[in-house]
């Protein structure tokens, strides 16, 4: 069935540290992939998206690119920052059923200064 | 200006109790989601609504009732509250199904 799976957390870094977090998944056709952060006690904010395969969405020193081989939309960041602690989700838009995103279960990256 | 708003962002009551929740967007979509966020931050798709109709309803109680009076709006009703009830309750819109979704701060209820 369709699913997201991403890589355990927490993830604890270190500021300035190269930052990757691992999604792939199961999807019926090539739907657009998302990467969603929650900050502690908020909503989820859209981070970055790819539409279509090797597509790559950036924002904010984030990166990810839509690799259709490897059903794989991985998050990179090149230099982390305190701020960047939060919970990061990898999802998929389920377009046969109302397009309701499937998510993968969140990985939550802390930061240390 | 919020685009996606919820009221109230914090709800305790006791179990037994009946609640509201409610959700407005004035981003023009057509589409609106409810979902649940667990204590593990699991989140599960229950309801949604694309321009006032219900299309999707997963395996939710039916102590929850949504109701959608306009496309703008779309609310959560819960009856009988019950202790596993208690949970983060997240309000989404899209412009349509399958483009991506704009979140509402949330709603945590607590049921004691």
């Amino acid at each position: 069935g369709n699913s997201v799976t991403q890589m355990e957390g927490p993830v604890t870094l270190s500021e300035e540290a190269f930052l990757t977090i691992n999604c792939t998944y199961t999807a019926t056709g090539y739907p657009s992939l998302f990467w969603y952060v929650q900050y502690p006690g908020e909503g989820l904010q859209l981070l970055l998206k790819a539409t279509k395969a090797d597509d790559k969405g950036s924002n904010k020193g984030f990166e990810a690119t839509y690799r259709k081989e490897t059903t794989s939309f991985h998050l990179e960041k090149g230099s982390v920052q305190v701020s960047d602690s939060a919970v990061y989700f990898c999802a998929f838009p389920y377009y046969n059923q109302g397009g309701k995103l499937i998510f993968g279960q969140g990985t939550e990256l802390s930061v240390k200064p | 200006d919020t685009a996606v708003s919820q009221t109230p962002k914090y709800l305790v009551t006791q179990m037994g109790n009946d609640k509201s929740i409610k959700c407005e967007q004035n981003l023009g979509h057509d589409t609106m989601y409810w979902y649940k966020q667990d204590s593990k931050k699991f989140l599960k798709i229950m309801f949604s609504y694309n321009n006032k109709e219900l299309i999707i309803n997963e395996t939710v109680p039916n102590r929850f009732s949504p109701k959608s009076p306009d496309k703008a709006h779309l609310n959560l009703h819960i009856n009988s509250l019950e202790l596993g009830d208690s949970a983060v309750y997240f309000c989404a819109s899209s412009q349509v199904k399958g483009s991506e979704q704009f979140f509402g701060p949330g709603t945590r209820l607590t049921v004691l």
